[in-house]
């Protein structure tokens, strides 16, 4: 149980095109979900907190015009990269919670993005 | 505010060897401890993890933790280390209050024949 998935695994796009990532918890209904951005050989740094049919919050420096994060579902949370610069090539992870309260998070298998 | 500190970004051990990751914590409430591995181009999986109750948790695949509040350290250790240990090892405090996980900055685990 508690299984995370994201997609695409894998995505490669040009310059000022936008991308969409989907992160879906399969066999529970997440009422808070994450997103994560991991520079190579750094550690996870949280970008935003997303509920359920309520706007995210985003952490400090992290600006939400370029990082669109939609949670619509309790089991869909999508992170749309807009107008993509090289430099927001990273790791994106998401991460799930079934209730609020919850300590415990599960999370995604990643999605690398690489902006060309 | 939490903070994690992971001392030594790279640990290499032998195969068999004894593993020791050192991890130490601030939070100013008490915290939930977790250690969670990466594997490359993967997500993250749960090693163990502490909440309330007995100080040493066991995990998976033979790791074990301390939490020792006295030391504000919660070390992971496995008494053999496999080759198929090797990994990046986060070691992560939750603070109820702030809702939120903070990552140390990891540590390679290197395994040599």
């Amino acid at each position: 149980g508690a299984v995370v998935s994201q997609h695409p695994s894998r995505v490669i796009c040009k310059s000022g095109t936008s991308v969409k990532i989907e992160c879906r918890s399969l066999d529970f209904q997440a009422t808070t979900m994450f997103w994560y951005r991991q520079f190579p050989k750094q550690s996870l740094m949280l970008m935003a907190t997303s509920n359920e049919g309520s706007k995210a919050t985003y952490e400090q420096g992290v600006e939400k015009d370029k990082f669109l994060i939609n949670h619509a579902s309790l089991t869909l949370s999508t992170l749309t990269v807009t107008s993509a610069h090289p430099e927001d090539s990273s790791f994106y992870i998401c991460s799930a919670k079934v209730a609020f309260g919850s300590y415990e998070q599960y999370f995604g298998p990643g999605t690398r993005l690489t902006v060309t | 505010a939490q903070s994690v500190t992971q001392l030594g970004s790279h640990v290499s051990v032998s195969e068999g060897a004894l593993v020791l990751l050192r991890c130490n914590y601030s939070s100013s409430v008490p915290p939930y401890l977790f250690w969670y591995v990466q594997y490359p181009n993967q997500g993250l999986q749960l090693l163990l993890k502490y909440t309330t109750g007995a100080t040493l948790v066991k995990g998976i695949n033979g790791f074990e933790a301390e939490f020792k509040k006295s030391e504000t350290s919660f070390h992971l250790t496995k008494p053999s280390a496999h080759m198929s240990d090797a990994a990046e090892y986060f070691c992560a405090v939750f603070g109820t209050s702030y809702g939120k996980l903070t990552f140390g900055q990891g540590t390679i685990l290197t395994v040599h024949p």
